[in-house]
Parts: C-alpha cells; sequence; structure tokens
C-alpha cells in the first residue's frame, strides 16, 4: 500500500522558516517525480514544488520562488520542502504527492498545516 | 499561469447526473490529453479520480466519466450518491511544463 506521511507543520511568526518532510513507503520512492501541493483554508489546490525523480529537476510556483527548496534523500524514502520568509499567504495545509505524469498526482499524503502569523 | 476555470458549485439529486466544467486555454487544456480530476471530502485529502481525460484509476466506479472538448474538459457523475458530496478539482499539463489546477467546484447531493 502507498503510504505518504508528511511531518513538520505548525504555527510561525512571519519571515520565519520551517523545514516539511514527507516519509514514502509502498512503492519504489526513486521512480518517482514528488511534489507538494497546498491548500489555503477554503480555497483550491495549488502545486507549490516538485522535484524530478533523481533530484536534477525542481520547479516552483512563482510565489514561492526563491523562499522554498525541494529536495529529497532516495536513501530515506523522504521528501522534504524547505520554507524560509515565509508570509501570512502561505498559510495552508501541504501535502505530500507522488506525481505520475502528464498532470496525474495519483497519491496524496493526509497534509500538515502551516499557519503563518503573528 | 491562470487557473482553470470550474463552477463554483452544482447539485443534484440522488440517482441523477451531474456534469462539472473544466475550461482552459490552447496552452493547456486544448493542448494536451492530461487532464485529470480529484475528489476531496472535507478534512480528507483529494482522491485521483481520472487522468489522462477519461482513465479511471483501479477502484474508481464507473458512474465516474471523463471527456474533452476544445478547450474545455468535463467531469460526469452518473448516479449521484449522497458520498459523492465533496469538492471536485481538475488540473492539466501546461505548455510550461507545469501543472496548473482549476478553482474548485462544490458538489451537493440534495
Amino acid at each position: 500500500e502507498v503510504q505518504l506521511v508528511e511531518s513538520g507543520g505548525g504555527l510561525v511568526q512571519p519571515g520565519g522558516s520551517l523545514r516539511l518532510s514527507c516519509e514514502a513507503s509502498g512503492f519504489t520512492f526513486s521512480n518517482y517525480w514528488m511534489g507538494w501541493v497546498r491548500q489555503a483554508p477554503g480555497k483550491g489546490l495549488e502545486r507549490a514544488a516538485s522535484i524530478k525523480e533523481d533530484g536534477s529537476t525542481k520547479a516552483y510556483v512563482d510565489s514561492v520562488k526563491g523562499r522554498f527548496t525541494i529536495s529529497r534523500d532516495n536513501a530515506k524514502n523522504s521528501l522534504y520542502l524547505q520554507m524560509n520568509s515565509l508570509r501570512a499567504e502561505d498559510t495552508a495545509v501541504y501535502y505530500c504527492a507522488r506525481y505520475g505524469g502528464r498532470a496525474r498526482f495519483d497519491a496524496w499524503g493526509q497534509g500538515t498545516l502551516v499557519t503563518v502569523s503573528s | 499561469q491562470s487557473a482553470l476555470t470550474q463552477p463554483a458549485s452544482v447539485s443534484g439529486s440522488p440517482g441523477q447526473s451531474i456534469t462539472i466544467s473544466c475550461t482552459g486555454t490552447s496552452s493547456d487544456v486544448g493542448n494536451y490529453n492530461y487532464v485529470s480530476w480529484y475528489q476531496q471530502h472535507p478534512g480528507k485529502a483529494p482522491k485521483l479520480l481520472i487522468y489522462d481525460v477519461s482513465n479511471r484509476p483501479s477502484g474508481v466506479p464507473d458512474r465516474f466519466s471523463g471527456s474533452k472538448s476544445g478547450n474545455t474538459a468535463s467531469l460526469t457523475i452518473s448516479g449521484l450518491q449522497t458520498e459523492d458530496e465533496a469538492d471536485y478539482y481538475c488540473n492539466s499539463y501546461t505548455s510550461s511544463s507545469t501543472v496548473v489546477f482549476g478553482g474548485g467546484t462544490k458538489l451537493t447531493v440534495l
């Protein structure tokens, strides 16, 4: 069974940093692109960042470029999102998702809530 | 990249059929057969319902079907059930090699 388990969310002040983690199991992690998809309270889905199987290619939504860094450790079956210079508008549930290509996010974690507030 | 356009809400009665539209441009929906649909119940993670416009992952009932015409993709749910009440999102691959989501549609089963 494919499982994705996120951790690391919480309350942080504007300008602060947070690191999200996602532990994967039930599939060959190194064979898949992975991504972070976020959802602000009461809003829709937005792909925040994604990373190629070997970590060589990364993509970000414009609003997080230069502030967020996605990375992975295939030996640990883990995905990460380092979030710096956080803003109130980054407040959201962050989902770790497996990307099967062709706009297909075919497995999702339960999500971790990030709240940016003073 | 602008979000794809979905109706904010649709409704139907049990047993009826409903269709949710997802309108993009010639740079995304209109140019690729890479449209997916997701179902999200309150407080839960999204679940993949449809991929590549009209394909269903194993385990998804055949009451759910997808199609596309021009720049608009559609999700049809036939034989509505109360448990279908949820939010539905489409997404598409784009010419910028990214993925864009729709704003979501709330389905109410009356």
